[in-house]
């Protein structure tokens, strides 16, 4: 059973586009939602998190949208660039982060130039 | 400089044969974690251990044990491997339980024949 779904497995955006990497969840108590990067040979990193009391969070070029009604979550890659070709981990915990964290399968993704 | 070592970075064992694999933190962080890495699952949480001479188990901790003999290093052993343990393996750290960051070491590359 998984708690934490990503989808697509592998998406490729051509330099320049905007790559959307999507997430949803099945318990309703996790409230605190990281997006791990991870490029080949090396560990995942931390690069962008959010809370569900917020509904948006921007860093950069990196963008997380959430809906809570329908616990669900996206990670917007703006101007994607070559660099960003890694595989974006979606994972989840509850009572603001002092849970385990649940991994999602992760999103291959690989930007064209 | 790395804060999160792991060793080897990959090997190769036989059926039966006794595996161990260790990890290094410089963080000075209490909790450490062992992962298993495979396609279509994510990351899956092994053992954890939050002060140096205990360990707990994780999520799939069937046929692994760990060892954390200091605050610095934890290892997972795995005495009678087995085909289906064939996986990259990721140890973190992290300065408290959860899903506050977690720091990943560059994973080891686990392959049984």
């Amino acid at each position: 059973q998984q708690q934490v779904r990503q989808s697509p497995q592998s998406l490729t955006v051509w330099e320049g586009e905007t790559a959307i990497l999507n997430c949803s969840y099945e318990n309703s108590a996790f409230d605190y939602f990281p997006w791990y990067q991870q490029f080949p040979g090396e560990g995942p990193a931390l690069l962008i998190s959010i809370l569900s009391v917020s509904d948006k969070k921007e860093d950069g070029r990196f963008t997380i949208f959430f809906n809570k009604r329908e616990k669900k979550l996206s990670l917007h890659i703006a101007d994607s660039q070559p660099g960003d070709s890694a595989t974006y981990f979606c994972a989840a915990s509850g009572s603001s982060g002092s849970w385990q964290l649940i991994f999602g399968s992760g999103t291959q993704l690989t930007v064209m130039p | 400089e790395a804060a999160v070592t792991q060793s080897p970075r990959s090997k190769v064992a036989v059926t039966g044969g006794k595996v161990t694999l260790s990890c290094h933190q410089t963080n000075n962080h209490d909790y450490m974690y062992w992962y298993r890495q495979d396609t279509g699952h994510g990351l899956r949480l092994i053992h954890y251990s939050y002060v140096a001479d205990s360990t707990e188990k994780g999520d799939i901790p069937d046929g692994y044990k760990a060892s954390r003999p200091s605050q610095e290093n934890f290892s997972l052993i795995l005495e009678l491997a087995s085909l289906s343990q064939t996986a990259v393996y990721f140890c973190a750290s992290s300065d408290s339980w959860g899903a506050y960051e977690q720091y990943f070491g560059p994973g080891t590359r686990l392959t049984v024949l």
